[in-house]
């Protein structure tokens, strides 16, 4: 059971780089979200996709871009590091379905991504 | 979104019941109520959830005020590895493509004494 995997795990990069994350999980799941977590702010959405082609903006977008071309891949890109992203980030996923049998997220164990 | 708010902090000794409380006043109908929690350098995990009755699994029971504006979730006995943050979520039920958004708040850390 493989389950939802990131990588890298962790990552150093330089200001003005682009850096791509990925998530991947197993479970054919509908819905992928990205996160964030920084001290003080806790998590925070950054996009999520309901489908393959369908993403949308969260709580902090800016900077970061997403895309879904395939169902189980949800790659998560700094077009241009800075030292603010300097962050954890978190994919997680979802199956569709009604409340009572659908609404359990599943989080991946996180990219620590250090901005120097 | 409709608001939660949690104590910081909570302490509890190895083997005891732990209540962790959380207040939602402005929750609507459709709103569940979700637990998660973060061990140290992992990410959140599911814990329970529920909308208007008491809730039971492995893992913790959720009890849910008649009115709904308030919940504890409940450890029946706390070990070392229950120490985390725990986040207590609403979940609307309303559907759509913005269906299963989790917006976390400062969630209470939960030390667990030997």
């Amino acid at each position: 059971d493989a389950g939802i995997t990131q990588s890298p795990r962790y990552k150093i990069t330089e200001t003005g780089r682009q850096v791509t994350l990925m998530c991947h999980q197993t479970w054919s799941h509908s819905y992928m979200f990205w996160y964030r977590q920084d001290l003080g702010h806790g998590l925070r959405l950054i996009y999520y996709s309901a489908a393959a082609d369908i993403t949308d903006k969260g709580e902090v977008p800016d900077g970061y871009v997403v895309s879904r071309s395939k169902t189980e891949n949800f790659p998560l890109t700094l077009e241009s590091a800075t030292r603010s992203q300097t962050s954890v980030y978190f994919c997680a996923s979802k199956r569709s379905g009604t409340a009572t049998s659908g609404n359990t997220i599943y989080f991946g164990e996180g990219s620590w991504l250090t901005v120097v | 979104d409709a608001k939660t708010t949690q104590p910081n902090s909570m302490e509890s000794n190895e083997e005891e019941p732990v209540h962790l409380p959380c207040n939602h006043s402005t929750i609507s109908g459709t709103d569940y109520i979700h637990w998660y929690r973060q061990l140290p350098s992992q990410g959140p995990e599911y814990v329970i959830h529920g909308l208007t009755s008491n809730v039971n699994n492995r893992m913790a029971s959720l009890a849910i005020a008649e009115d709904r504006k308030s919940s504890t979730l409940i450890l029946h006995r706390a070990t070392l590895r229950d120490a985390a943050v725990y986040y207590c979520i609403l979940l609307d039920n309303a559907g759509g493509t913005s269906y299963g958004k989790l917006t976390f708040g400062q969630g209470t850390i939960l030390t667990v004494h030997p």
